[in-house]
């Protein structure tokens, strides 16, 4: 049971290169989460799935396109990378939130991609 | 969503009780608390949820007043490796990630928390 993989762990891009972060999970989980975090800062939301076949737009989306291919794979692109997209990015799932207010969701993260637009 | 406001750094002793407080004064009747460490270069592990009262696991508790504007994260008798960065979040936990929203998902700077020897 990996948990939640991404791929790949670090990216040098130059600026106007294009990639796709990919990640998944073997955990059955029905949302998956697609974070970014700036050097001392928090986690920012870019993009999220609340289930197969659909997608969301999070706090910072601007510059990113995602696509959940299946139940276990979320992945995120940048089409035209800027500097201003150099980060550490952070894919996570979640389960399938239960009915009642005993349940809860909670996230697991993937290691993380380290990506780097010059 | 919820807004929540924390102390960005804290010190402490190994050993010692270490309590986080989290303010979150605009908390919605469905909304519940949830608590994220997180050590460098690593991504965020959840330590604990609550609603209400207290809640305790095998790492820490959650203690929160019956006015739910605040939570406090206790945790009993650190050491060095709980030196990380926690993270207080606020939101619908029923709705969040599940297909109502993105509530509950906003990590905010969280709280430094350093332990020396």
């Amino acid at each position: 049971n990996a948990g939640v993989t991404q791929t790949p762990k670090f990216q040098v891009l130059k600026t106007g290169q294009s990639m796709t972060l990919q990640c998944a999970q073997d955990m059955n989980h029905n949302s998956m989460y697609w974070y970014r975090q700036d050097p001392g800062m928090g986690l920012r939301l870019i993009y999220y799935s609340a289930s197969e076949g659909t997608t969301d737009k999070g706090e910072v989306p601007n510059g990113y396109n995602v696509s959940r291919l299946n139940k276990r794979e979320f992945s995120l692109r940048l089409e035209s990378a800027a500097p201003s997209q150099t980060s550490v990015y952070f894919c996570a799932s979640s389960g399938s939130g239960l009915a009642g207010p005993s349940s809860y969701n909670e996230q697991f993260f993937g290691p993380g991609t380290r990506l780097t637009v010059l | 969503l919820a807004k929540t406001t924390q102390p960005i750094s804290m010190d402490s002793y190994e050993g010692q009780e270490v309590n986080i407080t989290c303010s979150h004064n605009n908390i919605a009747t469905n909304d519940y608390i949830t608590w994220y460490q997180q050590f460098p270069s690593q991504g965020p592990r959840f330590i604990i949820q609550g609603y209400k009262t207290k809640v305790t696991n095998e790492v820490a508790s959650l203690f929160i007043p019956a006015d739910r504007k605040s939570s406090t994260l206790s945790l009993p008798r650190v050491s060095l490796s709980d030196t990380a960065v926690y993270y207080c979040l606020v939101g619908d936990m029923i709705k969040g990630g599940s297909g109502g929203g993105a509530d509950g998902l906003t990590f905010g700077k969280g709280t430094h928390l350093i332990i020396q020897p």
